[in-house]
C-alpha cells in the first residue's frame, strides 16, 4: 500500500523560481526521505529528515517535517533547468541501527523548469 | 568501479521463462533492495536482504525469488515471468537510513 502521496502530481516553473513539493503519509515514521530521478535513470537521494525533527536544509533544498500532521514539503530555492526530474518521497518505519525496513515511496511529483 | 551496478539494462523474454536480474555493490553495505516501478504506482519493495543468507518479502513478493550467497550481489529470480512483471527494477543497497540505488533494469514480457 502507498505509504507516501506527493502533491502535485506535477509542476512547471519558471526557471529561478521556488518550487514546492508535498508529501502526506499514513503511519508513523522514523525518517522520511526526499530523492530525484531523472528521466531513465536510478533514484538518487537528496535529503532525509528524521521523526524528531522539524525542519532541514541541504544547500538550495529545504525540508520540513510535521508529524501531528503527517506531512512533509521539499522546498526547491532559485531553480534550475538541471533541477527538471521526478521528485519522490519515502517513508522509513524502523531503524534500529542494526536493522531497516525498506523505504514506501509516494508516485512521484513531476517538476519541470522552463528556461 | 566503485557503486551499485545491474545487469542487464534491458531485457524481453516471453511468458513462462525464467528470468534473472543481477545485483553488485561495491561498498559491501549489508542490506539490500529490489523494487519495481510502474506507472501509477510508484515504486514497490519486492525483497529485501538484511546480510548475505538472510532475506524477506517486502510488499510485492509474489512470482518472485532472490538469494545472496555473498555480500554484494543479490540476484532477483522471475520463476516463471508473466505479463504483469513488465516494469523497471531497480536494486539498491543501504549504509544506515539512506539507500544508494542502481541504474534499473526496464524488463518487457511480452
Amino acid at each position: 500500500s502507498q505509504q507516501g502521496e506527493e502533491d502535485p502530481q506535477a509542476l512547471s516553473i519558471q526557471e529561478g523560481e521556488n518550487a514546492t513539493m508535498n508529501c502526506s503519509y499514513k503511519t508513523s515514521i522514523n525518517n522520511l526521505q526526499w530523492y530525484r530521478q531523472n528521466s531513465g535513470r536510478g533514484l538518487v537521494h537528496l535529503i532525509l529528515i528524521r521523526s524528531n525533527e522539524r525542519e532541514k536544509h541541504s544547500g538550495r533544498l529545504r525540508v520540513t517535517l510535521d508529524t501531528s500532521k503527517k506531512s512533509s514539503s521539499l522546498l526547491i530555492t532559485a531553480s534550475r533547468a538541471a533541477d527538471t526530474a521526478s521528485y519522490f518521497c519515502a517513508t522509513q518505519t524502523f531503524y534500529s541501527g542494526g536493522g531497516a525496513d525498506g523505504l514506501t515511496f509516494g508516485k512521484g511529483t513531476h517538476l519541470i523548469i522552463q528556461p | 568501479d566503485a557503486g551499485i551496478t545491474q545487469s542487464p539494462r534491458y531485457k524481453i523474454t516471453e511468458t513462462g521463462r525464467q528470468v534473472t536480474l543481477m545485483c553488485h555493490q561495491t561498498w559491501s553495505h549489508s542490506y539490500m533492495f529490489w523494487y519495481r516501478q510502474d506507472l501509477g504506482h510508484g515504486l514497490r519493495l519486492i525483497y529485501y536482504s538484511a546480510a548475505a543468507d538472510i532475506t524477506d518479502k517486502g510488499e510485492v513478493p509474489d512470482g518472485y525469488v532472490v538469494s545472496r550467497s555473498k555480500t554484494e550481489n543479490f540476484p532477483l529470480t522471475l520463476e516463471s515471468a508473466t505479463r504483469s512483471q513488465t516494469s523497471v527494477y531497480f536494486c539498491a543497497s543501504s549504509l544506515q537510513e539512506t539507500q544508494y540505488f542502481g541504474p534499473g533494469t526496464r524488463l518487457l514480457v511480452l
